[in-house]
């Protein structure tokens, strides 16, 4: 496998379930990312792993909670979910400490929260 | 004023036609610029990167003008298949790995 892979492709979840989205990079890149794609609005980011770090915006729910335990993987964890979170939501990498370097897109799991 | 911005269009135009969108960006100690391309549902792909002496690739054309802090996109040839969302983003210098993303403008290219 090479680039982004995240998995499921899809998932309907009901508003009392636990899931996990998987992300898994094979670039060797050094920085990962979750952001959020609502239908007809900008990419919103929700959180970064880069170098051991971890940056979160601070209007996320804590009903979501990443998890990186590694450079290659990437898990968004979900549980009491609300309809207004249905979105596609997208995994990226980069390479964090590299000029002119972009970020790479993995297909994305489109949640919807029943 | 937001950190990128991007008329939102819809840019609507023919076969054939040449367009042009620009974006604007806020932070001027800004380090790299991209473009990328968002088909609908699909995840953004990485379009061109844009250099400061400017850039093409094939029937595209990137400029980076860091005196008015604006990157711009020019499309030659419109084809029906370049109809998709176009994303500008911006990433920062200094340590800082957060990419900016624009909201993105849309262009329909029509028979």
């Amino acid at each position: 496998e090479t680039g982004v892979t995240q998995t499921p492709r899809h998932l309907v979840m009901g508003m009392t379930n636990k899931k996990s989205l998987k992300c898994e990079q094979h670039l060797g890149h050094n920085a990962m990312y979750w952001y959020k794609q609502s239908a007809k609005k900008p990419l919103e980011l929700m959180f970064v792993y880069s170098l051991e770090e971890r940056v979160e915006n601070n209007s996320v729910p804590s009903r979501f909670s990443p998890e990186c335990p590694n450079s290659s993987h990437l898990f968004l964890h979900l549980h009491t979910l609300q309809p207004e979170d249905s979105a596609l939501y997208l995994c990226a990498s980069s390479q964090a400490d590299t000029a002119n370097y972009g970020y790479t897109f993995g297909s994305g799991t489109r949640l919807t929260v029943v | 004023r937001k950190e990128v911005e991007q008329d939102p269009g819809p840019f609507n135009v023919p076969e054939g036609a040449t367009v042009a969108f620009n974006c604007t960006y806020s932070n001027s100690a800004s380090q790299s610029f991209f473009w990328y391309r968002q088909d609908c549902r699909k995840e953004p792909k990485l379009l061109m990167s844009v250099y400061s002496s400017g850039n093409e690739d094939g029937r595209f054309t990137a400029q980076l003008n860091r005196a008015s802090q604006y990157i711009s996109l020019l499309i030659r040839d419109s084809k029906l298949s370049d109809s998709a969302t176009y994303l500008c983003v911006v990433k920062p210098s200094g340590g800082s790995y957060i990419p900016t993303f624009g909201r993105g403008t849309s262009l329909i290219v029509h028979p």
